[in-house]
């Protein structure tokens, strides 16, 4: 079946621009993941939905990072009056559930930011 | 272990040997690890896992070693092919602690280069 989506795969963008990147998570996955990847730090953690709760915004590096999940499906991310600083790779993952036990993350194959 | 800063070991294997990644961890609690693979353009796939109550687990062609005393974990990879080319992700749901399953932090990666 199809896996997980992410759009657009390229965005250029100027410094102090807003962009929005969207995910497309697997059908039936409820737990949905953001992470980024960057030369400086490596691949780390954003935020997660998990269901109806409350979203773990522990990862998000500032307050111009907004995550929202409508639907329980399609997610995007927001990232505000955009830095240098912020161009990376931004990856999505689903997977089943994720409080109480382990699922497979299934990754997209994430939108690449650069900030000029 | 944490990723702080990018100069990520490499590994260069001729086709047909066997290729060892390691991987530190530092939260003696954590439970459950993965290894990722990541080829160029594309997002992480998941490998292979293993629970704390192992010290190895085998799929087709890999190996997880885990030892708890030294915080180690090692992906063993037989018989290296050139499509195992890729960088290899060690993740730790629980490396900033708790017991959720769905917050993955990475280790740095390993580039592992394939030679036919």
């Amino acid at each position: 079946g199809a896996g997980v989506s992410q759009s657009p795969s390229n965005k250029v963008t100027e410094k102090g621009k807003d962009v929005e990147l969207r995910c497309d998570p697997i059908s039936g996955h409820t737990a949905l993941y953001w992470y980024r990847q960057s030369l400086g730090q490596g691949l780390e953690f954003l935020i997660y939905f998990q269901g109806n709760s409350a979203p773990d915004k522990s990862g998000l590096p500032s307050d111009r990072f907004s995550a929202e999940r409508t639907g329980g499906s399609v997610s995007t991310l927001t990232i505000q009056r955009t830095q240098q600083e912020d161009s990376a790779v931004y990856l999505c993952a689903s997977s089943l559930a994720s409080s109480g036990g382990i699922y497979e993350q299934y990754f997209g194959p994430g939108t690449r930011l650069t900030v000029t | 272990g944490e990723s702080v800063g990018l100069h990520l070991p490499t590994l260069s294997v001729q086709e047909g040997d066997n290729s060892i990644i390691n991987c530190a961890y530092s939260n003696s609690a954590s439970d459950y690890f993965i290894w990722y693979k990541q080829e160029s353009g594309k997002g992480p796939q998941f490998i292979i896992d293993i629970r704390s109550n192992m010290d190895k687990r085998q799929g087709q062609r890999v190996t997880v070693l885990l030892n708890k005393t030294v915080k180690h974990l090692s992906l063993q990879i037989a018989a290296t092919q050139p499509g195992d080319s890729a960088v290899y992700f060690c993740a730790d749901p629980q490396a900033a602690g708790g017991t959720s399953y769905g917050k993955l932090t990475f280790g740095q990666g390993t580039i592992l280069t394939v030679h036919p």
